[in-house]
């Protein structure tokens, strides 16, 4: 079985503030991906980062940051210097290889502040 | 254009009413999936197709059917629609051979009265 936890249920900083949003995850799988989506206010689900479990390099991509620690069984996002426009809705979900059926975290509300 | 479209965006239905959602994708992507969405429960898995021929319940199926009439159309039906039928549900679609991403429709906001 699989799991995805994010404890987080709502986080509100103020803008320009960082955020790091948790994800910890489990399986039994040695090969598995995961993955962070926004849900902005719209409701539309955007997909932003994949990563698979034999690729523990961090990642930045403008203002987001992820880090995946396998010892740890985390994948936590970071934003920079949030922006209003980084309100909404984040999910992290876990896929095990050759199985594709995706387990998502219950979410967390991020809600920058002006 | 969107490559997953839902239709309708929105229905209000009564209780008891058959209701079905549709789903279309111009990715080109063998796997489909159905996905509710509660606040507080992120998203459920409903059924899911690797392919035509292959339908498989998710963890909660119960209430719900589906039909792949094709690989770029997949159809959602709740036979006889009760409240706690209540959600947003997402369609997505990914391609197995390429990466193991799930690209996601606009969703559609269902409410039973």
């Amino acid at each position: 079985a699989q799991k995805v936890t994010q404890a987080q249920t709502e986080i509100s900083v103020v803008e320009k503030e960082d955020v790091t949003l948790d994800c910890v995850y489990e399986t039994r799988d040695t090969t598995y991906y995961l993955f962070w989506y926004k849900q902005p206010p719209s409701g539309e689900l955007v997909f932003l980062i994949r990563r698979n479990s034999f690729d523990e390099q961090n990642e930045i991509s403008g203002r987001y940051s992820w880090n995946f620690q396998k010892s740890t069984s985390s994948f936590n996002f970071t934003i920079t210097a949030s922006q209003v426009v980084d309100s909404a809705v984040y999910f992290c979900a876990l896929c095990q290889g050759g199985y594709q059926k995706v387990t998502f975290g219950t979410g967390t509300k991020l809600q920058v502040i002006p | 254009d969107a490559d997953v479209t839902q239709t309708p965006r929105n229905r209000i239905t009564k209780t008891g009413k058959r209701i079905m959602l549709e789903c279309s994708q111009t990715k080109g992507h063998d796997r489909m999936y159905w996905y509710r969405q509660d606040p507080g429960l992120g998203l459920r898995l409903i059924y899911y197709s690797f392919d035509v021929k292959d339908i498989n319940k998710g963890e909660i199926s119960d209430g719900y059917s589906v039909s792949r009439q094709a690989q770029a159309k997949f159809s959602l039906s709740l036979e006889s629609a009760i409240p706690n039928q209540t959600a947003l549900y997402f369609c997505a679609t990914s391609d197995f051979t390429i990466d193991h991403t799930q690209y996601f429709g606009p969703g559609t906001r269902l409410t039973v009265l």
